[in-house]
């Protein structure tokens, strides 16, 4: 059963402007963690964001945030003040208390000068 | 500290083959995992471990044998490779079950 579901294969946004990536997920278990990562075309998975399903608040790290809510299972990434290198492919993921990682289809962002 | 480090960066089989890719850390990481990649798609998962001796099926484990014999070592192991196995796949690791992994950088392997 399909477990993470990003339903934008690719979004475009401008330069300095902030862009929401949509991430929703399905689970029984209490105790999960939300992750996201960055995929560039070189290839390399970036970790960028981690929410745990028992914080209060919502993870931030620089230009990168996570919109938890909770009661409707979703996890957005929020990028604020693109810039160009934030071009690549995005993946959100969840881990339950057994500890494998599962992944959405991922959703490429394009940012335009 | 090197990370997780995959060898080979890309290997060509043929169909049949068997190989091993092979997967170390240097972090003293108990849980290790093993993704692939298709072209367009996010990652799934083959096999994990939550420590040496300790294997698991994910995802997708047919034509796929792990081990683990150290905490420091997890190859992965073609039994006989196939058309549909053509992926790039990342070994990934953690220090316990929760918290992110990190990634190896992949190894694009392509069977004709």
């Amino acid at each position: 059963a399909q477990k993470i579901t990003q339903t934008q294969p690719g979004m475009f946004v401008q330069e300095k402007e902030a862009v929401t990536l949509d991430c929703t997920y399905d689970t029984s278990d209490p105790s999960y963690g939300l992750f996201w990562y960055k995929q560039p075309s070189s290839g390399e998975m970036i970790f960028l964001i981690y929410q745990g399903s028992y914080d209060q608040q919502n993870a931030t790290e620089g230009r990168y945030s996570l919109n938890f809510q909770k009661a409707r299972k979703s996890a957005n990434l929020v990028i604020s003040a693109s810039q160009l290198g934030d071009s690549a492919m995005y993946f959100c993921a969840m881990r339950e208390g057994g500890g494998d990682m599962r992944f959405g289809a991922g959703t490429r962002l394009t940012v335009k000068p | 500290n090197a990370g997780v480090t995959q060898t080979p960066k890309f290997q060509v089989l043929k169909t049949g083959q068997s190989m091993t890719l092979q997967c170390a850390q240097d972090m003293n990481h108990e849980y290790m995992s093993w993704y692939r990649q298709d072209p367009g798609m996010g990652l799934r998962l083959i096999h994990y471990s939550v420590g040496a001796g300790i294997t698991d099926q994910g995802e997708v484990p047919n034509g796929y044998n792990v081990s683990r014999s150290t905490t420091e070592d997890f190859p992965l192991r073609l039994l006989s490779a196939a058309p549909s196995q053509t992926s790039v796949y990342f070994c990934a690791s953690s220090y316990g079950v929760t918290g992110e992994q990190y990634f190896g950088p992949g190894t694009r392997l392509t069977v004709t």
